[in-house]
């Protein structure tokens, strides 16, 4: 089965500053990867996704994220935090082949974005 | 449009009530799940359903009773909850494919439970 592990379920930041979030996946093939993030009291919304295509990923709010099959790593970053990007941002893996999307999340990081 | 609308936002309940909670998206997804997020966790898959069939059930509570009565609807019929099935409840739906892993997720907004 496979999973996937956010390193730290809390991570503060400066205005301005570098954020790294770390997620690890456990899966003998290449999964499909995902960074979601959740506003309060509001749904998930895709940020990025990894299919294979490229190993860094682009995706919205300036963040991307670099997929390392060698680490099992697929850390999302942004070169500097903006009081908006406090949230939480879930790490999410889907198997390949699946005629369906299971998704899998891991426990979530918790931004706190200080002024 | 990538809209997911859940209603209603917020639902409390008692022990004996029977309620349902309503999802709808137009945009022609042919996969639909529910997902309950207990406070400052992830959200954790209950059902899905492709093509308007039931095609996971993570083995929830029969109090719990999804439906799926077309396409762009999909329903979940509570009864006899417990309080610690209070919860936010998020509905998303998604495109099928052979590849479909890949395939986006849009979430709602969720509905949030409280059980007394």
């Amino acid at each position: 089965a496979q999973s996937v592990t956010q390193l730290g379920s809390h991570v503060s930041v400066s205005e301005g500053a570098l954020v790294l979030l770390r997620c690890n996946y456990s899966s003998s093939v290449p999964p499909y990867l995902f960074w979601y993030v959740q506003y309060p009291n509001q749904g998930l919304q895709l940020l990025l996704k990894y299919t294979s295509a490229a190993t860094l990923v682009k995706g919205i709010n300036g963040f991307e994220a670099e997929f390392k099959k060698s680490e099992t790593s697929f850390h999302l970053t942004k070169p500097s935090a903006h009081m908006s990007d406090a949230a939480e941002y879930f790490c999410a893996v889907s198997p390949q082949g699946a005629a369906g999307n299971k998704l899998t999340f891991g426990g979530g990081t918790r931004v706190l974005v200080k002024p | 449009d990538t809209e997911v609308t859940q209603t209603p936002k917020h639902l409390v309940m008692g022990m004996t009530n029977k309620k349902s909670l309503k999802c709808e998206q137009h945009m022609g997804h042919r996969a639909m799940y529910w997902y309950k997020q207990k406070a400052k966790k992830p959200p954790e898959l209950m059902f899905v359903y492709s093509y308007e069939k039931l095609s996971i059930n993570e083995s929830v509570p029969s109090r719990f009773s999804p439906e799926c009565p077309n396409s762009s609807l999909l329903n979940l019929h509570l009864h006899a909850l417990q309080p610690e099935d209070s919860a936010l409840y998020l509905c998303a739906s998604s495109q099928l494919g052979v590849a479909g892993g890949q395939n986006i997720q849009y979430f709602g907004a969720g509905t949030r439970l409280s059980v007394l």
